[in-house]
């Protein structure tokens, strides 16, 4: 069966500093892969997906960025975080087909100091 | 693009009342799910019903995507439904799930 794998659950960080969030799936190949945010108390909001490896699609201009180095492998970064970039961070992976059910990791609770 | 709105934003119940859940889109979608958020931030996925009915125990839903609605019934309302319920479409020809707001039920014992 499919797993996904979203690490660490929380993390601490100074304003400033660089920021490195790690999703792998698990039981399935070419999967797609997404990135959300969500703030306290708010909806989730949709940063960056991807459909294969190295092709990322931003949906929001920020302060972040995404990678795909593997298949089944995604990664959010910042070179310097921002006080506003705190929040639930969630990854979630769909299968190839366009709009199939998506599956959620645990999510990473990101505050900025 | 697509709006996913959902209603009521939020909801109080008595354990053991039945309550129903709305999600409105302004498009045709082909994808549909409804997810709980549960207290420490986990989304478990209720139904992928991008249209027709699905039940499963006290939960059941229904979309009607040609009118551009789908229905979230609890049943029977125990504690541990408390949480966040997210609606998310995706539309024809694109790989994007758009979530709406939420409504966040609380249960009372």
């Amino acid at each position: 069966s499919q797993t996904i794998h979203q690490w660490p659950a929380t993390l601490v960080q100074p304003v400033g500093s660089p920021l490195s969030l790690e999703c792998t799936v698990e039981g399935t190949s070419n999967p797609n892969l997404y990135w959300y945010r969500q703030a306290a108390g708010r909806g989730l909001q949709l940063l960056f997906y991807s459909v294969g490896i190295g092709q990322i699609s931003s949906e929001v201009p920020q302060n972040l960025s995404a990678s795909r180095p593997q298949d089944r492998q995604f990664i959010l970064s910042s070179k310097k975080l921002l006080l506003s970039d705190s929040g639930f961070y969630l990854c979630a992976w769909s299968t190839g087909a366009m709009n199939t059910e998506a599956f959620f990791g645990q999510g990473t609770r990101l505050t900025v100091v | 693009g697509i709006q996913v709105e959902q209603s009521p934003p939020d909801l109080i119940l008595q354990e053991g009342a039945n309550s129903t859940l709305r999600c409105n889109f302004s498009d045709s979608v082909n994808n549909l799910q409804w997810f709980h958020q549960n207290p420490w931030g986990q989304l478990i996925n209720l139904f992928y019903i991008p249209s027709g009915t699905k039940q499963n125990g006290r939960l059941s839903a229904t979309t009607v995507a040609t009118e551009r609605y789908s229905l979230l019934y609890i049943s029977s309302s125990q504690t541990t439904d408390s949480g966040v319920y997210f609606c998310a479409v995706g539309w024809t020809g694109g790989f994007k799930t758009i979530f709406g707001a939420g409504t966040r039920l609380f249960v009372k014992a």
